[in-house]
């Protein structure tokens, strides 16, 4: 069974940093591409990056609010996909999940982890 | 940005009734490799999301039957065949053809 677990998260000051981790079971980690999604509290979805499996470059995608200050890193020995965020702004708190893509056919993703909250104040 | 917009943003529905979501994308979501990857996701309150619906109508492993999924294009539709309480939730449709990646504003599906 596919289990994906974040971590990390807690309450921060604008401008602050935090590093979330997601940890991996169940799937073939090394192969999987990973993601990072989050919701504000009360609101909808949205996508915070990808990071490709080392066999397709281990490159990595960023929508426009979060590029340049958070970067998505992974480590295949341990099967732990992190998130470091940088210069946290107010607009950044929210949940923060994890997912996986396991098979090119059902991208972008398969399956979801549980969420840590992360809060930013001023 | 490709938008993504639901509609209804709320469905009443009765036990064993069947229910529909329409999502409209600003732009085709064809992407260059024949596929269209547009996803239906289904979260139950307190839970993370989960994948229903991959490339416009295929169920992903354990999804149950009454949920299907429909459309081509800029037009799609998610449709429950007869409602049960466990569908009770927030279902969102979510465009992976062109980053950002970008997601409906949600359907809150509740039991009348």
């Amino acid at each position: 069974e596919v289990e994906l677990v974040a971590s990390g998260g807690g309450l921060v000051k604008t401008g602050g940093s935090l590093r979330l981790s997601c940890a991996a079971s169940g799937l073939t980690f090394t192969s999987a591409w990973m993601s990072w999604f989050r919701q504000a509290p009360g609101k909808g979805l949205e996508w915070v990056g990808l990071i490709r499996s080392a066999i397709n470059g281990g490159t990595r995608d960023y929508p426009a609010p979060v590029k340049g200050r958070f970067t998505i890193s992974r480590d295949d020995s341990q099967s732990i996909l992190y998130l470091q965020m940088n210069y946290l702004q107010v607009e950044d708190t929210a949940v923060y999940f994890c997912g996986a893509d396991l098979s090119d056919n059902s991208y972008p993703v398969d399956y979801w982890g549980q969420g840590t909250l992360v809060t930013v104040s001023s | 940005d490709i938008v993504m917009t639901q509609t209804p943003l709320s469905s009443p529905v009765t036990l064993g009734q069947p229910a529909s979501i329409s999502c409209r994308s600003s732009q085709s979501l064809l992407h260059s490799d024949g596929h269209t990857y547009f996803s239906w996701l289904q979260q139950r309150p307190g839970q993370p999301p989960r994948l229903l619906i991959y490339k416009i109508s295929q169920r992903f492993s354990g999804v149950p039957d009454r949920f299907s999924g429909s459309g081509a294009g800029t037009e799609f539709t998610l449709t429950i065949s007869r409602v049960e309480a466990e569908d009770v939730g927030v279902y969102y449709c979510m465009q992976g053809s062109q980053f950002p990646w970008t997601f409906g504003q949600g359907t809150k599906v509740e039991i009348k």
